[in-house]
């Protein structure tokens, strides 16, 4: 079954350092997210992609984060300044279309990130 | 905007029940999607099942089931013959199809199947 694949699982850094977390979307899908779960909290919208282009963005996705879609199958999260609240699951999904079933967003296995 | 409320923090089933996890939202969009999602203790997102707001009949998958009232806007999702290995969290969450609007997510129910 096609999956969602991110890169690292687990990733420390210090307090101020640039983070880059990696996602491989399912080939054939169209629309790339990033969400984030800070421990024992839900699930939060981070941002989307489509179109080699951010469609939508939360309040949370400030200036210190950007996504890129450098290649035709790596979509990745950069946070320029780590920053202690910053330190969460990292979730990258993917969807096939926005209509009925092909919306399902499909997610990676996570990515989580302490910061100290 | 689209809001999902989760009332129920932690359920306890006996093994082999079924139990009924309850899931509201809120949204002014005409058209929109109901989902479920599974996360165990390994912290992966695993989709359950989904439900669109004019399907006709409720969504089945297996042994979930989506208990879709729309006129009182609950989606909840129906576990029939619990297992050991559905102990995990479960997350309801929604999302317009008009445009690229966000999957939102409710807090979650934490799910305990007792042997």
């Amino acid at each position: 079954e096609p999956e969602v694949t991110q890169t690292p699982s687990h990733q420390v850094t210090q307090m101020g350092q640039e983070v880059i977390l990696r996602c491989v979307p399912i080939s054939n899908h169209l629309y790339f997210y990033w969400y984030r779960q800070i421990l024992g909290q839900k699930v939060e919208f981070l941002v989307s992609f489509y179109n080699n282009e951010i469609s939508e963005k939360s309040e949370i996705f400030d200036d210190q984060f950007s996504v890129e879609r450098p290649d035709g199958s790596n979509f990745t999260l950069k946070i320029r300044s780590t920053k202690l609240e910053d330190s969460a699951m990292y979730f990258c999904a993917s969807s096939l279309g926005q209509i009925s079933g092909a919306n399902v967003l499909t997610f990676g296995a996570g990515s989580r990130l302490t910061v100290l | 905007a689209q809001k999902i409320t989760q009332t129920q923090p932690g359920m306890f089933v006996q093994e082999k029940e079924a139990v009924t996890l309850d899931c509201t939202y809120d949204t002014s969009d005409p058209s929109y999607g109901l989902f479920w999602y599974k996360q165990p203790s390994s912290g992966e997102m695993i989709f359950l099942i989904y439900q669109g707001s004019y399907d006709q009949q409720n969504a089945t998958e297996g042994r979930y089931s989506l208990n879709f009232q729309k006129a009182r806007k609950s989606a909840n999702l129906v576990i029939s013959a619990s297992q050991l290995g559905d102990s995990a969290m479960y997350f309801c969450a929604m999302r317009g199809v008009s445009g690229n609007t966000p999957l939102v997510f409710g807090k979650g129910t934490r799910l305990s199947v007792i042997a």
